[in-house]
């Protein structure tokens, strides 16, 4: 059965903290890994990942994808409060079964 | 740009009511799907389509049925509405889904519904 692993599920730190949100998956035909932010309602597209070791960045947000350990991660650093949302990660699989599997999300928390 | 509109907001219905979610997009994508949001549990795919014409199950597809008569459109039936069936739906659309996987999927806003 496909899966995917987020970790942590939830993380609160203070303003100006990095943060590390880790993603692993078990996922048939395996094509590519997705990061989405949800605020308060639909989820908005982050990063694509298909390549091993190719880090991916946007301003503060970064990502990169290590296919012989089945992960990804997605580094924010220096954080703000506008930050605080649910990441998602999800794995893209073809075949007959098409479509993404989402992991349970990390709802971080950013404090002032 | 409208991107993908979902209707509506939010929905009560009662246990053994039928009801539509409305889907629409302007983007001329051909793969849609819909997902069932619950607390704890993540997203999980009920069905998609492909193209015009072609649909098939997801992870959840009991209970609900899809049609895909148009690019732009893919409406969700709840056949007899369930408390089990109360969550946020979304539905989404990509440029193409199969064997490619490399476009993100666009998300309409949700719809909230609770099955009393």
């Amino acid at each position: 059965e496909d899966k995917v692993v987020q970790s942590p599920l939830s993380l609160v730190v203070h303003e100006g903290d990095t943060v590390t949100l880790n993603c692993s998956y078990e996922v048939t035909n395996f094509r590519s890994l997705l990061w989405y932010k949800q605020e308060k309602k639909a989820p908005t597209f982050l990063f694509m990942l298909t390549s091993s070791g190719i880090e991916k960045k946007s301003g503060r947000l970064s990502s990169i994808l290590d296919k012989k350990e089945l992960s990804s991660i997605l580094n924010i650093t220096a954080t703000q409060t506008g930050d605080s949302a649910i990441y998602l990660c999800a794995a893209y699989r073809r075949g007959s079964a098409d479509g993404l599997t989402f992991g349970k999300g990390t709802h971080l928390i950013i404090q002032p | 740009n409208a991107g993908v509109t979902q209707t509506p907001k939010f929905q009560v219905l009662k246990t053994g009511q039928s009801m539509t979610l409305q889907c629409a997009q302007d983007m001329n994508h051909e793969y849609m799907s819909w997902y069932r949001q619950d607390p704890g549990m993540g997203l999980r795919l009920i069905h998609y389509s492909v193209g015009a014409g072609i649909t098939d199950q997801g992870e959840v597809p009991n209970g609900y049925n899809v049609s895909r008569s148009t690019t732009e459109d893919f409406p969700l039936r709840l056949l007899s509405a369930a408390p089990s069936q109360t969550s946020v739906y979304f539905c989404a659309s990509s440029y193409s889904g199969v064997g490619v996987g490399t476009t993100e999927a666009f998300f309409g806003q949700g719809t909230r519904l609770t099955v009393v």
